[in-house]
């Protein structure tokens, strides 16, 4: 099993549809999870963490399952600019070290 | 309010030559990392360096050598340069408070070696 595996997508919807993106785990120690966002030819940047309660940002909600070393992401009322690559990511266990290991990263379009 | 940057944006190469690419953070954060990122692999850590005189190999460090002298400068060499390390390279920082700290990427360089 790859340490972090995505859907591979591409992904594309219409805009103001809800789209739900998947990601699990080898790890079952892994510390923290992420989702990073990256546009096409830019840098990777952090959309939101992931906590156990599973968390909420506007238009998107974040959940993590630890029992099946699941997380998601979802976004509803999907805008044009959420076009983008989803990168999850996690933090493996290894002390102070502070490493991620990225997913490959699914591909969303947002259609007019 | 630079954050962090990277030199050159782009750089074409030839086969068997040094090249050396630099990262500057302005936020003396202590963490910092070299990814390269290709079609089909995603992000793959090269190094990585807890302080200054700190480094330490990630995923696939091989044909790279990394120093940091200074907290805010963290080079990448590639000491005699292949086409298999045609890649776009990633710098990133991050400070540690706690196992949530986020990670802040440079612009990236495109390194194209002939």
């Amino acid at each position: 099993r790859k340490e972090v595996e995505q859907d591979p997508g591409p992904f594309n919807v219409p805009e103001g549809a809800t789209v739900a993106f998947n990601c699990t785990y080898s790890n079952s120690a892994s510390q923290s999870f992420f989702w990073y966002r990256q546009d096409c030819r830019k840098e990777p940047k952090l959309l939101m963490s992931v906590y156990s309660s599973g968390n909420e940002d506007g238009r998107f909600t974040a959940q993590l399952n630890r029992a099946s070393q699941y997380i998601s992401l979802l976004i509803r009322d999907s805008k044009l600019s959420d076009s983008a690559t989803y990168l999850c990511v996690v933090r493996p266990p290894g002390g102070s070290n502070y490493k991620l290991t990225f997913g490959k990263g699914t591909l969303l379009t947002v259609n007019p | 309010d630079a954050g962090i940057t990277q030199s050159p944006r782009y750089k074409i190469t030839e086969t068997g030559r040094q090249v050396t690419l630099m990262c500057h953070q302005t936020w003396s954060h202590s963490y910092m990392f070299w990814y390269r990122q290709d079609l089909g692999h995603g992000l793959r850590l090269i190094y990585y360096s807890a302080a200054a005189d700190i480094t330490d190999k990630g995923e696939v460090p091989d044909g790279y050598v990394v120093s940091r002298s200074k907290t805010e400068n963290f080079p990448l060499t590639l000491e005699s340069a292949t086409r298999s390390q045609t890649s776009v390279y990633f710098c990133a920082s991050s400070e540690v408070y706690s196992s949530y700290n986020e990670q802040f990427f440079g612009p990236g360089t495109r390194l194209t070696v002939l």
